[in-house]
């Protein structure tokens, strides 16, 4: 079935350790998005690409960093973990493009716990 | 992008048509109107978008006021498991898709 896998589906981490979450669609779509949901929140962006080879800051990039060496790919980085950023990670993609309309489609979620 | 205005919750019966508002005062003539929904802790899930017409599609209906500083999400026969958080975006393409808080619909048999 197409759409957006996320792994791992759920970690515990140690704070100071370095993760990558990963994310991979095989939809072809050019946008890809990582959004983060803390308990009783909204999704905020971390940060985004609106095609492969290029990236940007989303509304709490800071500890995240991002690349976009491909189309499929978009996996987030935390270098150095923190409790704060205990969350539960989200990515999603987006065909973008003359007539596109731009509608997100997500993966299951991340579920990250920094102790 | 323009900020969206929902209450932040609201009850319908089962059967019921569930009517989510939300205002968009300050909309831009190029921005979309998407709603999403998030089921407990799953994905966020596309339901609608629309630019100054009425939509419908085989999950809701979405009317947009004249004016387009408004628009009305409506769920025409409400089931358990339409229960969920929905959120109303204002977006213009390619730009980026920034979430409120949504609105928590709970139905109830």
């Amino acid at each position: 079935i197409a759409g957006i896998t996320q792994a791992p589906t759920s970690q515990i981490l140690a704070a100071g350790r370095r993760m990558t979450l990963r994310c991979t669609q095989d939809m072809r779509h050019n946008a890809m998005y990582w959004y983060r949901q803390d308990l009783g929140l909204g999704l905020r962006l971390i940060h985004y690409s609106n095609t492969a080879g290029t990236t940007g800051k989303g509304e709490v990039p800071d500890g995240y960093s991002v690349s976009r060496a491909n189309t499929d790919d978009f996996p987030l980085t935390l270098a150095s973990a923190v409790p704060s950023q205990t969350s539960v990670y989200f990515c999603a993609s987006s065909p973008v493009g003359t007539g596109r309309t731009g509608e997100l489609f997500f993966g299951e979620g991340s579920r990250l716990t920094v102790l | 992008d323009a900020k969206t205005t929902q209450p932040p919750s609201m009850d319908c019966a089962e059967g019921r048509a569930a009517n989510l508002p939300c205002n968009h005062s300050t909309i831009s003539g190029n921005e979309y109107v998407y709603w999403y929904r998030q089921i407990h802790s799953q994905g966020p899930q596309y339901i609608i978008h629309g630019l100054k017409n009425n939509e419908t599609n085989e999950m809701a209906s979405l009317i947009i006021t004249e004016d387009r500083k408004s628009s009305t999400l409506i769920l025409p026969h409400a089931t358990l498991r339409d229960t969920a958080v929905y959120y109303c975006i204002v977006r213009a393409p390619p730009d980026k898709l920034i979430f409120g808080t949504g609105t928590r619909l709970q139905v109830f048999p």
